[in-house]
């Protein structure tokens, strides 16, 4: 089966940096996906990892370590609008489908 | 374009109802899908479709009937639901349901059964 674990909930400060973990069990891992959402809107798309190391988007980088079952999302330069639930997705298994973890609520304040 | 469309924004149907949710993309995608999401929780898989052929079935109810007519359409018939299967219902779509591809989602439609 896969299971994926990440923060409920974390704050930040406006203009700082946070990190926000994900740690991941699957078979037949095939990328690490992370999803912004606010709150009563859909899911948008951030950042996908298939092979080890850092992907950076603007004020977006995210990890990967596959030995690790690790990711992590760095929001740089925080602004308020960033204040969403973050959701790690892994895609694998035996129908290659897309499982989220429960996401972390970000809160950012002034 | 990264556009995926739903119809309508908002539902409220009785439990004897028949009502129909709508998805549309026009970027050659060939895997839609339709997810579930309740308040506060991840999207859950309900169906999957691949080249216009549902693939995958993750033990939906059959009260929830999906359909998709053509490569840029995805229909999701509800007939005789229950209060719990209000929900925020997402339709999203990717290039190809084979290889590495980022889903994208449409705005959902919010459905509240009464």
């Amino acid at each position: 089966g896969q299971n994926i674990d990440q923060p409920t909930e974390m704050t930040a400060t406006e203009g700082a940096i946070v990190q926000i973990n994900c740690t991941y069990q699957t078979s037949g891992f095939n990328g690490l996906f992370w999803y912004q959402q606010h709150a009563g809107e859909a899911p948008t798309f951030l950042s996908y990892n298939v092979l080890d190391g850092l992907e950076e988007k603007g004020r977006f980088s995210s990890f990967l370590s596959r030995s690790k079952g690790y990711s992590y999302l760095l929001l740089k330069e925080l602004q308020m609008k960033d204040s969403a639930s973050y959701l790690c997705a892994v895609r694998g298994g035996a129908t290659n489908k897309l499982i989220f973890g429960t996401g972390t609520l970000l809160a950012v304040q002034p | 374009d990264t556009e995926v469309t739903q119809t309508p924004k908002h539902l409220v149907m009785g439990m004897t109802n028949k009502k129909s949710l709508k998805c549309e993309q026009h970027m050659g995608h060939r895997a839609m899908y339709w997810y579930k999401q309740k308040a506060k929780k991840p999207p859950e898989l309900m169906f999957v479709y691949s080249y216009e052929k549902l693939s995958i079935n993750e033990s939906v109810p059959s009260r929830f009937s999906p359909e998709c007519p053509n490569s840029s359409l995805l229909n999701l018939h509800l007939h005789a639901l229950q209060p719990e299967d209000s929900a925020l219902y997402l339709c999203a779509s990717s290039q190809d349901p084979g290889q590495l591809e980022t889903q994208y989602f449409g705005p959902g439609t919010r459905l509240l059964v009464l």
